[in-house]
């Protein structure tokens, strides 16, 4: 059964750093295309990152761009996302979402999201 | 960027009847090589993730139900609920995967009339 477990929110103030981290399970980490997907309270879906089996190529919505860095460990099955200068507007649930095997871009499988609150 | 508009926001539809969901591209999502169109329906429920319901516009994605439909090409979409059951109250999304920033619709919520 595939399942994708999120951890890392909570409570930051303006500026702070927080790391989120994906753990994977029940299939293949190293074959597919990940994302970071996030929803601010009540709000629709905002995609924020992606990054490529391997690492090799990694795309940002222009509004994390330079705040914002995406990873994985292929050997841990982990999808990271380190989240610097973070920002009240980056209040949201995020959630973790794998590719669809036909595609890089739409999402088969999601966790279950965690919660970043940004407030002093 | 590629701008997605559902209409409409919100719609209250009678157990039984159908129900359909409008998404509009500001570019084609078409992709002349393959001859396919790069836009996907999710299903939310309220304090779950979201859920693929279609993918290249009118896949239909493994265990979804076959009263769940997409069609349309270009820029112009639509998710149709053929008999609405209780369980498929929810707010659905459109998204396009054609280029990146990939982006969601606004959303339109699905209510029992």
């Amino acid at each position: 059964e595939v399942q994708l477990v999120e951890s890392g929110g909570g409570l930051v103030q303006p500026g702070g750093s927080l790391r989120l981290s994906c753990a994977a399970s029940g299939f293949t980490f190293s074959s597919y295309w990940m994302s970071w997907v996030r929803q601010a309270p009540g709000k629709g879906l905002e995609w924020v990152a992606n990054i490529k089996q391997g690492g090799s190529e990694k795309y940002y919505v222009d509004s994390v761009k330079g705040r914002f860095t995406i990873s994985r460990d292929d050997a841990k099955n982990s999808l990271y996302l380190q989240m610097n200068s973070l920002r009240a507007e980056d209040t949201a649930v995020y959630y973790c979402a794998r590719a669809h095997s036909t595609s890089s871009s739409i999402f088969d499988y999601w966790g279950q999201g965690t919660l970043v609150t940004v407030s002093s | 960027d590629i701008v997605m508009t559902q209409s409409p926001d919100s719609l209250a539809v009678s157990l039984g009847e159908r129900a359909t969901i409008n998404c509009k591209s500001s570019q084609s999502v078409l992709y002349s090589s393959n001859n396919k169109d790069y836009l996907g329906w999710y299903q939310q429920k309220p304090g779950q993730a979201p859920k693929l319901l279609i993918y290249w516009a009118s896949t239909r994605e493994s265990g979804v139900p076959d009263r769940f439909s997409g069609s349309g090409s270009g820029t112009d979409f639509t998710l149709t609920i053929s008999s609405l059951q209780a369980e498929d109250v929810a707010v659905y999304y459109c998204q396009q995967y054609y280029s990146t920033p990939l982006t969601f619709g606004g959303g339109t919520k699905v209510e029992i009339k």
